[in-house]
Parts: structure tokens; C-alpha cells; sequence
């Protein structure tokens, strides 16, 4: 019930195209949801987040899509550029405390 | 205002020997998350402290220990080392208990050999 579900684990997107990256997670409890980017060598870097009362998060060319009822919520990257070749994570926390539960990640590849 | 600082960055140490590493948060923030990150079990939590108290823990053995100091410093322990510890050791730092931003430091890389 912990978990938090992530795919694909690898994906290839031209430049200006759209990359979605979906997670899924069972435990209701959760009320928190980040995506974080991490470059190798760097640790991860907060992107963007959401919570439950809303549908629909977007800043700048990153959007959040929640799904309450499907528990679920997916990251679009827009206009994907080289410069957003990382590794990908969702994450999800709840209950008053800051655990994150992590996502297995997404590798991706914005090739030009 | 500075992130969250991890010191050393690297490390390599031999099997059965212990480890200490170091987190200052950023600058206001109170509470200290440790996370292990590998890659066959991606970023695991090891424990979180608020206000010099531990407030939860991972699944994760004994051996790895932590305390906050009243600045809000951060260390974490590993004692009797195995190669299973070779990892990528991360350090969040967050305001305050409950659903808040959660920022990372560039983490520690222990080999162990």
C-alpha cells in the first residue's frame, strides 16, 4: 500500500515533442505528490507538485495531471528540449510526515 | 540563500568499518530527511528528524543510525560496513513536519570495499 507505481522506465522523445510520464499509488492517505528531476552525480531537484484538491498543476513548459478517483497523476513535459535528458521521479507523502515514497523513476532521452 | 550541503561527497571505506555523514539544511528549515539511493532499489527512506527527534524510520537495519543536532544539522551513522552499503546517501531538508517542499543535497557516494 506503500507504493508508488512508475513507467515507462525509459523513454525517447524528439525535440519539441511531449513527454508523459505516469505514476499510480494505492495508499489514500497520500496528499502530497513531487516530481523530481536528477541529472547524474546531482541529487534530485523539486520540479513540480500537487495536491489532491486540484486536477491540474502547470509551470512553465512542466504540467501535473491528477486523477484522484484513479489515483493516479502523470507529468507532461512540453516542448521537450535535450537539456531535459534526466532521470525522472514521482513521489508521494502523507500523514504529517515527510517520507517520500519514491517512484522507481523514468530515464529520458530528448533527442534533437 | 544557500541549499542543503552534504559533506564529504565521496567516501570509500572498507568492509566492517563505520561511517559518519554530515547534512546542514538550508538555513530555517527544521527537519532533516536521509534517503539511500541505489540502483536496484531506487530512493529508499531511511529516517527523518524534527527537532533533534527522530519522527520516523525506514525498513531499514540497526546498523544505520542518525540524530539532528539543535542547529538542525544532521548526521548519519553505518556501522560495520557491508558492500551491500555502497550507495548514493541523500540528504532532504524541509521547513517543517507535515506536507511541506522537500529540497535535496547533492548526496554523499559511499563505496565500500
Amino acid at each position: 500500500q506503500q507504493q508508488v507505481k512508475q513507467s515507462p522506465q525509459s523513454l525517447i522523445v524528439q525535440k519539441g515533442g511531449i513527454s508523459i510520464i505516469n505514476c499510480a499509488y494505492e495508499n489514500t492517505a497520500f496528499d502530497y505528490f513531487p516530481w523530481y528531476q536528477q541529472f547524474p552525480g546531482k541529487g534530485p531537484a523539486l520540479l513540480i507538485a500537487i495536491r489532491p484538491d486540484v486536477s491540474e498543476k502547470k509551470e512553465g513548459r512542466f504540467t501535473i495531471s491528477f486523477n484522484k478517483s484513479a489515483k493516479q497523476f502523470s507529468l507532461h513535459i512540453m516542448d521537450s528540449q535535450p537539456g531535459d535528458s534526466a532521470t525522472y521521479f514521482c513521489a508521494a507523502k502523507g500523514g504529517g510526515y515527510n517520507k517520500l515514497i519514491f517512484g522507481a523513476g523514468t530515464r529520458l532521452a530528448v533527442h534533437p | 540563500k544557500a541549499g542543503v550541503t552534504q559533506t564529504p561527497r565521496y567516501l570509500i571505506k572498507t568492509r566492517g568499518q563505520q561511517v559518519t555523514l554530515s547534512c546542514s539544511p538550508i538555513s530555517g528549515h527544521r527537519s532533516v530527511s536521509w534517503y539511500q539511493q541505489t540502483p536496484g532499489q531506487g530512493l529508499q527512506f531511511l529516517f527523518e528528524y524534527f527537532s533533534e527527534t527522530q519522527r520516523n524510520k525506514g525498513n531499514f537495519p540497526g546498523r544505520f543510525s542518525g540524530r539532528q543536532f539543535s542547529n538542525s544539522r544532521s548526521e548519519m551513522n553505518v556501522s560495520t560496513l557491508e558492500l551491500g552499503d555502497s550507495a548514493l546517501y541523500l540528504c532532504a531538508s524541509s521547513q517543517s513536519m507535515g506536507n511541506t517542499e522537500a529540497f535535496f543535497g547533492q548526496g554523499t557516494r559511499l563505496t565500500v570495499v
